[in-house]
């Protein structure tokens, strides 16, 4: 079975500030690992996926993802963050052999503050 | 980018009650999902669907439970009769492809249970 656990429920960051979000999964293979945000009232919107090649990877509005086998982490970063950033940020897991079924973090609500 | 559309964006029902959740997917995408969301807990997978059939369920897809595409139509989530444990946001969405393909989400329709 695999899992992902994100956790920091809620982070709150000033305007400017860089920003981390961690997300550690469980999982034996090789897994696609996505990071999504949701603004309010909307859909889930990608930011960034992996799968192989390069740890780091780029995503959109200046994110970034680096991937670290050993330690089956999976963390968001952004060098400098904007109050419309704020949204919740989810990590998610596509295993190998199951599909297409995803497996979700529990989600971390950023506030940025001015 | 591609959007998903979701109706209604929220449903107030009596228990026992027939509900039908719509989902209007990506126009070109072939793969369709159902994930379910109580409030303060994990996204969690329901249901996909592809080529007019269900490819995999997970346990929360109980009996009461029924997805279809008829003609390319919309695609939808029935739930007859409805729990009160059915109360929760549901959230439809669409890929090209299967495994590791980006999924593009709906905003969410939020069922309550009465």
């Amino acid at each position: 079975a695999q899992s992902v656990t994100q956790p920091d429920a809620r982070v709150t960051v000033s305007e400017g500030a860089s920003l981390q979000l961690r997300c550690k999964y469980s999982y034996s293979g090789t897994p696609y690992l996505f990071w999504y945000v949701q603004y309010p009232r909307q859909g889930l919107q990608l930011l960034l996926k992996y799968y192989s090649g390069d740890p780091v990877v780029q995503g959109v509005n200046g994110f970034e993802a680096e991937f670290s086998k050993s330690n089956s982490s999976f963390h968001l970063r952004k060098a400098s963050v904007h109050w419309s950033d704020s949204a919740v940020y989810f990590c998610v897991l596509s295993a190998q052999g199951t599909g297409s079924k995803l497996s979700f973090g529990k989600g971390a609500k950023l506030t940025v503050s001015p | 980018g591609p959007k998903v559309l979701q109706i209604p964006s929220h449903q107030i029902i009596d228990m026992g009650q027939m509900v039908t959740l719509n989902c209007d997917p990506v126009s070109n995408h072939l793969y369709f999902y159902w994930y379910k969301q109580i409030l303060g807990q994990q996204m969690e997978f329901l249901v996909n669907f592809y080529n007019g059939k269900v490819m995999e369920k997970s346990k929360l897809f109980k009996d009461q439970f029924s997805v279809e595409r008829p003609d390319g139509s919309y695609f939808t989530l029935k739930i007859q009769p409805t729990a009160l444990e059915d109360s929760a946001v549901y959230f439809c969405a669409s890929s090209p492809w299967d495994w590791g393909d980006t999924q593009y989400f709906g905003p969410g329709t939020r069922l309550l249970v009465l």
